[in-house]
């Protein structure tokens, strides 16, 4: 099993749909991450869920909704998305880093596509 | 606020060629944390490095080496002897120093970078 796995890898969805991103890590990590990658813009923070912490980018659209059931599964539930959020979305986790490395493991992204 | 920027987009170079990476960051912080990662065209970014602020020595591993300048704000990536493998999004960034709990890394626009045969 990789580290951080993503499902689905591909996402074509129509701006009415309402479908779900889904994020699993294998590490025993107590973090967990959603960024967005677009084409022409740096990788953005969505959200952090930390030892049952949630922290928001304030600037996430409430048509985004985090899910972080447990430490190791991270949702990310979409709904009446615009074109403009067609973009690469990536999964991370963190091991709390005192004494370690710092060290964000990503998964593949889910590459979504807003028709 | 920070902010990393990468100026530059894309960069070509002929294999075996050394190729440097530039970062430029901006932070109030006095305690912050650098980092590299690398975007293979799999999607998914694989960490390379991280520098604290108080440590400016530079480091080198393998063919890859970083030089910290505290006194520019800079981070640089160097690739030496460049191969085809190097062909990558390059990608600095940011946080500030926590003790432990989630970080917030700031990334870069992110440098393209082509190894060409």
């Amino acid at each position: 099993e990789t580290g951080v796995t993503q499902t689905p890898r591909h996402l074509v969805m129509g701006m009415t749909n309402k479908k779900s991103l889904k994020c699993e890590q294998h590490l025993g990590h107590n973090a967990m991450y959603w960024y967005k990658q677009s084409a022409k813009k740096p990788l953005e923070l969505m959200f952090v869920y930390s030892l049952e912490e949630r922290v928001e980018n304030n600037s996430v659209p409430s048509r985004f909704s985090p899910e972080c059931p447990n430490s190791s599964h991270l949702f990310l539930h979409l709904h009446t998305l615009q074109p403009e959020d067609s973009a690469l979305y990536l999964c991370a986790s963190s091991q709390d880093w005192t004494g370690g490395t710092g060290e964000l493991f990503f998964g593949e992204g889910s590459r979504l596509t807003v028709l | 606020a920070q902010k990393v920027t990468q100026a530059q987009t894309e960069i070509s170079v002929v294999e075996k060629e050394d190729v440097t990476l530039d970062c430029v960051y901006e932070t109030r912080d006095t305690t912050y944390y650098l980092f590299w990662y690398k975007q293979p065209p799999s999607g998914e970014l694989v960490f390379l490095i991280r520098r604290n602020s108080f440590d400016e020595q530079n480091e080198i591993s393998g063919r890859y080496s970083w030089n910290f300048q505290k006194s520019t704000s800079s981070f640089n990536f160097t690739i030496t002897a460049s191969q085809v493998v190097d062909s990558a999004v390059y990608f600095c960034a940011l946080s500030e120093a926590r003790v432990q709990g989630a970080q917030k890394l700031v990334f870069g626009q992110g440098t393209r970078l082509t190894i060409n045969p």
